[in-house]
């Protein structure tokens, strides 16, 4: 079974504070990693992709993939609560072009 | 202006009547994708299409149809079979390629009378 597993949260953290974000994943085959948000009522939007083992940095926001341990996160510094929302994290398999997407972390960004 | 495109943004359906959700895209993406979002819960894949004129079954495609008569639509019909329709639906596209990135339209909530 192909799963991508996330705490559901809600994660809160105060307002400047850095949010961090777990994801795990079962598939090894799994060979591209996003970060959608989606905020209550509306569509997920891409805020980040990640295809290599390492940090991708974005502004504020930083993605992290450790492959061995099929480990992917995301850390988003300084935090304002209009970062409160649902974080999905989601994987495509190698040589299929099915996107797996797991439950999502609710974040909330105390003021 | 390129982006994907859903409608309605409302869709009411009746016992025992077909409803079809419209899905546009002026990407140029080749594949696109249908899923279904309950509350609380993660994004279960309907049907996806990779190319015009074909299509594969999702997670969860019964009571449901597709077609891909052109690279930019892709249209999902709601059958009387889908029992429990009442979802957010959303569309989504992407390129074909080792970088590939899936994007997604503003959805469509249906409703239940």
């Amino acid at each position: 079974q192909k799963e991508v597993e996330q705490n559901s949260g809600p994660l809160s953290v105060p307002e400047g504070a850095i949010a961090s974000l777990n994801c795990t994943y079962s598939d090894r085959g799994s060979q591209s990693f996003f970060w959608y948000r989606q905020y209550s009522g509306k569509s997920p939007e891409l805020i980040m992709f990640i295809y290599s083992n390492g940090d991708k940095e974005d502004g504020r926001f930083t993605a992290q993939l450790n492959k061995a341990s099929q480990y992917v996160s995301l850390l988003i510094r300084d935090s304002q609560p209009s970062d409160s929302a649902t974080y999905l994290c989601a994987v495509n398999i190698r040589g299929t072009y099915k996107y797996i997407f797991g439950t999502g972390t609710r974040l909330k960004v105390l003021a | 202006d390129g982006g994907i495109t859903q409608s309605p943004k409302y869709l009411f359906r009746k016992e025992g009547q077909n409803v079809t959700l419209s899905c546009e895209q002026n990407l140029n993406h080749d594949a696109m994708y249908w899923y279904r979002q309950d509350p609380g819960q993660g994004l279960r894949l309907i049907y996806y299409s990779q190319i015009v004129n074909d299509f594969q079954k999702g997670d969860i495609a019964e009571g449901y149809s597709v077609s891909r008569e052109k690279k930019e639509s892709f249209p999902l019909t709601v059958t009387s079979a889908q029992k429990n329709p009442t979802a957010f639906y959303l569309c989504a596209s992407s390129t074909i390629g080792p970088q590939e990135t899936q994007y997604f339209g503003p959805g469509t909530r249906l409703l239940v009378l």
